[in-house]
């Protein structure tokens, strides 16, 4: 009974291809992320939803275009892949908008591997 | 704008403790948070602290001083499943509260 999962869980695609990656979260949470990883394995912000609302959009080219239909699910479409687009990218939830409140924290989903070649 | 550092790298040997720091610099503070990160897999949520001092859960503790900008995370009894990057995070205090992540630190343990 997985709480965040997303779809696909490795993606190959060719330089200008449009791709998306689907994430549903069961946890009945507020806000939902997505962060994309490095080869350097820095996890950086790049989009949060609140409740459906669109509350941070970080410096990220405008192929990228989050969906949100309801605020259990986040959804990231990527238009025209370049190559520096490879990297791991992982959605999250949070039972609010601070990033989790206590003892919670963020429930990260299992993450995609994208490679553009 | 928040900066987080941390060692890139550490070795500590089974059954031994480890301290693991966090120094950072931001412009409002609401909390930070530990994560622990298996090659491969998500990262997994282990500690918060928003107030200064010592957190304790079981095998691993996080410490707090808000005043230093510093944080430390403390593995007691290292376990060959250890061996994982832990990452530092630090919640601004702005209208978001958004969370930044440092590079996080790759801890082997060796035997």
């Amino acid at each position: 009974d997985t709480a965040v999962s997303q779809t696909p869980k490795y993606l190959v695609t060719q330089m200008g291809n449009d791709k998306s990656i689907k994430c549903e979260q069961n946890l009945g949470h507020d806000t939902m992320y997505w962060y994309k990883q490095d080869s350097k394995k820095f996890l950086k912000i790049m989009f949060s939803y609140n409740n459906k609302e669109l509350i941070i959009n970080e410096t990220v080219p405008n192929r990228f275009s989050p969906k949100s239909p309801d605020k259990a699910h986040l959804n990231l479409h990527i238009n025209s892949l370049e190559l520096g687009d490879s990297a791991v990218y992982f959605c999250a939830s949070s039972q609010d908008r601070a990033g989790g409140q206590g003892s919670y924290g963020y429930t990260f989903g299992s993450g995609t591997r994208l490679t553009v070649v | 704008g928040q900066n987080i550092d941390q060692p890139t790298e550490m070795t500590a040997t089974e059954g031994a403790i480890v301290q693991i720091n966090c120094t950072y610099q931001t412009s409002g503070f609401n909390g930070l948070f530990w994560y622990q990160q298996h090659a491969g897999e998500a990262p997994t949520f282990l500690s918060y602290n928003v107030l200064d001092g010592l957190e304790e859960k079981g095998r691993f503790s996080s410490f707090l001083s808000r005043s230093k900008g510093y944080s430390y995370l403390l593995l007691k009894e290292l376990q060959m499943k250890d061996s994982a990057s832990y990452l530092c995070a630090v919640r601004d205090s702005g209208g978001y509260q958004k969370v930044t992540f440092g590079t996080g630190t790759k801890l082997q343990v060796i035997p």
